[in-house]
């Protein structure tokens, strides 16, 4: 079946521009994650929706990053006035409700800010 | 707070050779541990987990235990294939839930023919 999938698979942005990074998730699935992965390192909590409510954003770095899934299903991660540090790529997950359900990633956004 | 170290790579190892990446973690409360893979060019996947101490999570002939006393949750496989070149990231969640994992550095392995 679909798996989740995020679009655009590469974005180059010039410094001060603003991206919009989408994920649809798997269908049905009720929790959905962001998470930012710099060169050679693993994966970073960012963001965390159950249905359309973000029930935690402890991990966005800075109020340039916002995030938001109205109708519970598609998310976009947004960056205001991006800057070289945000150049990354932007992972999405989703899982269902079961508890200790595994997350399934997308194949991520490479977002290169020059 | 919780954090996951892993051990660096790369590494390289010939076909039907032994594996083992280390990994070590320090939690506060009681963690879920998880082994990921990111294969070329794709997403990262769960390849095994085990939820409480002395658990044994295997998947496509790899392993690893949850030990406790040590803090640790290595992955071992007895014989590696070429396919087996990949990515591979430990981490770990609390709270009986996958929302924020946290996760190791990764290690690259390249399993040559």
């Amino acid at each position: 079946g679909a798996g989740v999938s995020q679009s655009p698979r590469y974005k180059v942005a010039k410094r001060g521009q603003d991206v919009a990074l989408r994920c649809d998730p798997i269908s049905g699935h009720v929790s959905l994650f962001w998470y930012q992965q710099a060169l050679g390192q693993g994966p970073e909590f960012l963001t965390y929706f159950q249905n359309e409510a973000q029930l935690d954003k402890s991990g966005l770095p800075s109020d340039r990053f916002f995030a938001e899934r109205p109708e519970g299903s598609v998310s976009t991660l947004k960056i205001q006035r991006t800057q070289q540090e945000d150049s990354a790529v932007y992972l999405c997950a989703s899982s269902d409700s079961s508890y200790n359900s595994p997350l399934h990633f997308g194949n991520g956004t490479r977002l290169t800010v020059t | 707070g919780n954090s996951v170290t892993q051990m660096e790579g790369p590494v390289t190892l010939s076909e039907e050779a032994f594996l083992t990446i280390n990994c070590t973690y320090t939690a506060t409360g009681y963690p879920s541990l998880f082994w990921y893979v990111q294969y070329p060019g794709e997403g990262l996947q769960l390849l095994l987990k085990a939820t409480k101490a002395d658990d044994k999570g295997s998947n496509k002939g790899f392993e690893a235990t949850y030990r406790k006393e040590t803090t640790s949750f290595h992955l071992e496989k007895g014989s590696v294939q070429v396919s087996d070149s990949a990515v591979y990231f430990c981490a770990l969640s609390v709270g009986g839930s996958a929302r924020q994992l946290t996760f190791g550095s990764g290690t690259q392995l390249t399993v040559l023919p």
